[in-house]
């Protein structure tokens, strides 16, 4: 079956500007979790959203923001873009709750601000 | 806080060789789960071994298998038999096995490998 699918795989914008990322999961995949990676700072957890409701957030500012469909697929949003937020932009979508049931990632959008 | 160290940003082994990552973490929990996973270049995280904090037995997958010292709090990964296609990133990765903790793996910092012909 297919795997977990981001789109756009790179993505190129100015600072200041918004941004908006989507996550498909696997099918019958109802979890889906963002995490942002930097050389400096590593793999960060951003939020996880369960069928439709966000359960559990990182430590991240307002700027990001995330939702999810009927459907599981997942978007999560950045506005005012800064230089920082210059990153790897990971999504992994599982069945149910991560540890009990494996995590599986997508490849990532690589994003990059001018 | 709950943090995970991996202490080898790089290591290198020569092909059919074994080698050994190393993993610390630290948490007030007693139920939790402990990963490895691989990033190859093509940035793909793929989970390599996955260890329960309540059992005894260590994880392994072909390969691969870890030494878990839960007292310690210590738990690595030991590559047997090298392979080219083993080069990648290596993440060690935990998660607390509570409500409040969907989703939230907290990774280290990585290792890089390189197995050299």
């Amino acid at each position: 079956k297919a795997g977990v699918t981001q789109t756009p795989r790179y993505l190129i914008k100015t600072r200041g500007q918004q941004v908006t990322l989507s996550c498909s999961p696997i099918s019958g995949h109802r979890s889906v979790s963002w995490y942002q990676q930097t050389p400096g700072q590593g793999l960060q957890f951003l939020f996880e959203y369960f069928s439709e409701t966000q359960r559990n957030k990182g430590n991240f500012p307002g700027r990001f923001s995330g939702r999810q469909f009927s459907n599981s697929r997942s978007e999560m949003n950045v506005s005012t873009l800064e230089l920082g937020d210059s990153a790897l932009y990971l999504c992994a979508s599982s069945f149910g709750v991560v540890g009990n049931t494996e995590a599986f990632f997508g490849q990532g959008t690589r994003l990059t601000v001018v | 806080a709950q943090t995970v160290t991996q202490s080898q940003p790089e290591m290198s082994v020569q092909e059919a060789e074994t080698v050994t990552l190393s993993c610390t973490y630290d948490t007030s929990e007693n139920n939790y789960y402990l990963f490895w996973y691989k990033q190859p270049p093509s940035r793909q995280m793929i989970l390599v071994i996955r260890q329960e904090a309540y059992k005894q037995q260590n994880a392994t997958e072909n390969r691969f298998s870890v030494n878990f010292q839960k007292a310690a709090k210590s738990f690595s990964l030991k590559i047997s038999d090298s392979q080219l296609g083993d080069t990648a990133m290596y993440f060690c990765a935990f998660t607390p096995n509570y409500g409040g903790s969907q989703g939230n793996l907290i990774f280290g910092k990585g290792t890089k490998l390189s197995v050299k012909p």
